[in-house]
């Protein structure tokens, strides 16, 4: 069972280039999540969605676009690349949204904007 | 604005036991998650708790106390393996998750 996978694992963009984050879940979850992790600060949320077809804004979302075409896939956009979005992004998915819904984590994606 | 505080970092000695603290405010309450990441790694899930009261799984531990907006997690047995940060997480009233910046535990032999 390979869970949540993320690709690219790194990269190295200079600014105002475009790319795309990819997410791949095989856990049949209905909710995913898009967050960046930065140095002494907690998670944050980018983008989400609750099913295929929908998303919304999370804390960050600014700079960022996102698409849920299919259940399984959730796609990250830059579409002009900042300094400030060196981070490293983590994709997340869980059965529902409330209660004791656990998060499963993909293994990060570290994105350097030069 | 809701907040979560936990230490930046704690050093512990194998074999010991350590706690790590957690409080918190935030716009309503619906569950409290501890979870651990290694250096490098995915956070990977530890603990929930929802009432007040003490979770216990294995060598380590969570406590809450709502009226307290309070947490910790009890570590105990410490291990090398245990090195790593722990992030307290608490889903607010509109569900969203709120994060600790996490604290990093060093295990010394």
């Amino acid at each position: 069972n390979a869970g949540v996978t993320q690709t690219p694992k790194f990269r190295v963009l200079k600014t105002g280039q475009s790319m795309t984050l990819l997410c791949a879940q095989d856990m049949n979850h209905e909710y995913m999540y898009w967050y960046r992790q930065d140095p002494g600060m907690g998670l944050r949320l980018i983008h989400y969605s609750v099913g295929e077809g929908t998303t919304a804004k999370g804390e960050v979302p600014d700079g960022y676009n996102v698409s849920r075409l299919k259940k399984q896939n959730f796609l990250l956009g830059l579409e002009s690349a900042a300094p400030s979005q060196t981070s490293v992004y983590f994709c997340a998915s869980s059965l529902g949204g409330d209660g004791a819904n656990v998060l499963t984590f993909g293994a990060g994606s570290r994105l350097t904007v030069l | 604005g809701q907040n979560i505080d936990q230490p930046t970092e704690m050093t512990a000695t194998e074999g010991a036991i350590v706690q790590i603290n957690c409080t918190y405010q935030t716009s309503g309450f619906n569950g409290l998650f501890w979870y651990q990441q290694h250096a490098g790694e995915a956070p990977t899930f530890l603990s929930y708790n929802v009432l007040d009261g003490l979770e216990e799984k294995g060598r380590f531990s969570s406590f809450l106390s709502r009226s307290k907006g309070y947490s910790y997690l009890l570590l105990k047995e410490l291990q090398m393996k245990d090195s790593a940060s722990y992030l307290c997480a608490v889903r607010d009233s509109n569900y969203q998750l709120i994060w600790g910046a996490g604290t990093k535990l060093i295990i010394k032999p």
